[in-house]
């Protein structure tokens, strides 16, 4: 079965740092591109981040550029926010998806991680 | 800024159609915003429906159906089921991505 699971989740004060993890299983992880969505608590989603196979290509929202850092380990089978200057607005439930873009779009989703930036 | 927008809530019929809607705020939408529609329940993660305006999932109830229509990206839903009650959103390609806020489908 096709899974991914996020952990590193928690409460945090504001200014602080989060380092997000994701872990997949039943696919071959290093042939996918990677995002990472998250939804504040009541409202939308909002696409945070991605990646590309190889990490030679990584993007991110206007809010988060210069605070978040995403990347991954093939060998682990893993993806990673890292997550700096952290503020009450970034608290979330945040996403790790498998996107694939036009091919097949963002075709499987974690459960999901909670971060909370409260002091 | 970007921004996307959709019909903040809808109501539909059991056994109805429903069409829900998404623009860009920098134009028309075309196929190059290959746009994508996800179902959210709550307390669950979205799932995805339609990728590339409208091509479907294996997992896609026949009843979805996605295409561009007066400049909009959109979803329609046809024989709505009482289980399509949902939060859908809509989400485009620019450099990056970009979701609209959400259309809350009632079904009354």
């Amino acid at each position: 079965e096709v899974q991914l699971v996020e952990s590193g989740g928690g409460l945090v004060q504001p200014g602080g740092s989060l380092r997000l993890s994701c872990a997949d299983s039943g696919f071959t992880f290093s042939k996918y591109w990677m995002s990472w969505v998250r939804q504040a608590p009541g409202k939308g989603l909002e696409w945070v981040a991605i990646i590309k196979e190889d990490e030679s290509e990584k993007y991110y929202v206007d809010s988060v550029k210069g605070r978040f850092t995403i990347s991954r380990d093939n060998a682990k089978n893993s993806l990673y926010l890292e997550m700096n200057s952290l503020r009450p607005e970034d608290t979330a439930v945040y996403y790790c998806v498998r996107d694939q873009g036009s091919n097949s779009g963002m075709d499987v989703w974690g459960q999901g991680t909670t971060v909370t930036v409260s002091s | 800024q970007t921004v996307v927008t959709q019909e903040p809530s809808l109501t539909v019929s059991p056994g109805g159609t429903v069409t829900l809607t998404c623009a860009s705020s920098t134009g028309a939408v075309t196929s190059g915003y290959h746009a994508n529609w996800f179902q959210q329940k709550p307390g669950q993660p979205p799932r995805s429906l339609i990728y590339s305006t409208s091509n479907k999932h294996s997992w896609t109830p026949a009843r979805f159906s996605g295409s561009l229509l007066g400049g909009k990206a959109a979803l329609t839903l046809s024989g709505v089921q009482p289980e399509d009650e949902a939060e859908y959103y809509c989400l485009l390609y620019y450099p990056g991505r970009v979701f609209g806020g959400g259309t809350k489908l009632t079904v009354l």
